[in-house]
């Protein structure tokens, strides 16, 4: 099984700064025949279901601020809030969903707040 | 607008069963994967199981194997998680999640699971104690 690890565990960033959460998969979630990396990023707020941000590691998704984005490839991948605003206090996961059979496993989720 | 609403949460005694209900709609449901994926109490989350869009298809996780089943009516709009011989550590949120299935894979043909999960039901509460 793939195992997912986040860094840090609890991250707090001033309203306005960069906020950067890494996710290292134990092996590649790069399949070789598409080139893609099955990896996505989900927010969720307190009291809420979780909400997709990104998916194939970098591709936003529809309605999501643009000053979210998500970066990297093979084992070591990045979520990036480019100007943290308060509504982003939340806890954010990685999720691979490359194992065969279909395992999904998520990273231990990191707690974002403000400083 | 896509709408996944989950039932039949509650408490049980350990070794008792339970049967989770997700009914979908604002989307074609008979066009994805649906899953199950858990949340205990403070932790983090963890896919439980799914099935693919006809209903020949399972996936588990390993520590449900053999006590949990998922099913599915495309006629009803809903996926149902059967939860048997449940255990003190099966206490969590249990959430319906619906795999994405993009303008890409219909043209492709593409019919597998390896794809992320795009929408998540409010959760139902199971909580296993005696």
């Amino acid at each position: 099984d793939i195992v997912m690890t986040q860094s840090p565990d609890s991250l707090a960033v001033s309203l306005g700064e960069r906020a950067t959460i890494n996710c290292k998969s134990s092996q590649s979630v790069l399949y070789s025949s598409n080139k893609k990396n099955y990896l996505a990023w989900y927010q969720q707020k307190a009291g809420q279901p979780p909400k997709l941000l990104i998916y194939w590691a970098s591709t936003r998704e529809s309605g999501v601020p643009d000053r979210f984005s998500g970066s990297g490839s093979g084992t070591d991948f990045t979520l990036t809030i480019s100007s943290l605003q308060a509504e982003d206090v939340a806890v954010y996961y990685c999720q691979q969903y490359y194992d065969s059979p279909p395992g999904y496993t998520f990273g231990q989720g990191t707690k974002l707040e403000i400083k | 607008e896509v709408q996944l609403v989950e039932s039949g949460g509650g408490l049980v005694q350990p070794g008792g069963s339970l049967r989770l209900s997700c009914a979908a709609s604002g989307f074609t449901f008979s066009n994805h994967w649906m899953n199950w994926v858990r949340q205990a109490p403070g932790k983090g989350l963890e896919w439980v199981a799914n099935i693919k869009r006809d209903g020949s298809q399972t996936y588990y996780l390993d520590s449900v194997k053999g006590r949990f089943t998922i099913s599915r009516d495309n006629a009803k709009n809903s996926v149902t998680l059967q939860m048997n011989s449940l255990r003190v550590e099966d206490t969590a949120v249990y959430y319906c999640a619906r795999l994405t299935w993009s303008p890409s894979d219909r043209s492709d043909g593409y019919d597998g699971p390896y794809r992320n999960l795009d929408f998540w039901g409010q959760g139902t509460l199971v909580t296993v104690s005696s």
